[in-house]
């Protein structure tokens, strides 16, 4: 069973800080990571994905990769109040491209 | 862009009666097509993988004849609820895989609520 751990949270952040997600994953073979935002009623939007150790930057969002440890992160910097949502690390898991997704966390930016 | 839509975006119906939903990739093509079902504080489900062209592949204990899944173009998949009960209320979101990069794009979700 390939599974995909996201530990931590709920977070809560003041506005402005850098917020940290991370996410664990069990199949070493992994090859591509992907971080999706869910706000409260919404439906998932993906916002950054990744296939290469190291760091990978859009905008405030950075996505961190480290196949030898199986870990994937989520920076995001200068957070806002508008940034507050569900964060779900997903990992594609076998034939027809399923998305494994972890439990998700819950980030909070006060103002 | 990769632009997913769905239709309707809320449907209330009363039980007993079946429901359709829409799932649409507007921009590009998706052999593969995705519907999830999630319910409040949870989790998203994967119910079933929609692959244009063949039957739809569904996940361990889902009921391929009270959900059926139809994925008959590239660019559009169909959920039917048939003979809805309360307890299929929820949230149905579809996803659609754009290529083969295992990126999924999500539509807006429907929601349903079975009286």
């Amino acid at each position: 069973q390939k599974e995909v751990e996201q530990n931590s949270g709920p977070l809560s952040v003041p506005e402005g800080a850098i917020a940290s997600l991370n996410c664990t994953y069990s199949d070493r073979g992994s090859q591509s990571f992907f971080w999706y935002r869910q706000y409260s009623g919404k439906s998932p939007e993906l916002i950054m994905f990744i296939y290469s150790n190291g760091d990978k930057e859009d905008g405030r969002f950075t996505a961190q990769l480290n196949k030898a440890s199986q870990y994937v992160s989520l920076l995001i910097r200068d957070s806002q109040p508008s940034d507050s949502a569900t964060y779900l690390c997903a990992v594609p898991s076998g034939a027809n491209s399923k998305l494994t997704f972890g439990k998700g966390i819950t980030l909070s930016v006060r103002p | 862009g990769a632009v997913v839509s769905q239709h309707p975006s809320r449907v209330i119906c009363k039980s007993g009666t079946s429901v359709k939903i829409e799932c649409r990739s507007l921009d590009f093509q998706a052999t593969t097509m995705f519907w999830y079902r999630q319910f409040p504080k949870q989790s998203l489900m994967l119910m079933a993988t929609s692959n244009e062209g063949s039957k739809a592949t569904y996940e361990q204990g889902v009921e391929k004849d009270k959900f059926l899944i139809n994925h008959a173009s590239l660019t559009l998949s169909t959920l039917t609820v048939t003979s809805a009960h309360p307890e299929d209320s929820s949230f149905y979101i579809c996803s659609a895989e754009r290529g083969s990069t295992d990126t999924q794009y999500f539509g807006p979700g429907t929601r349903l609520t079975v009286l």
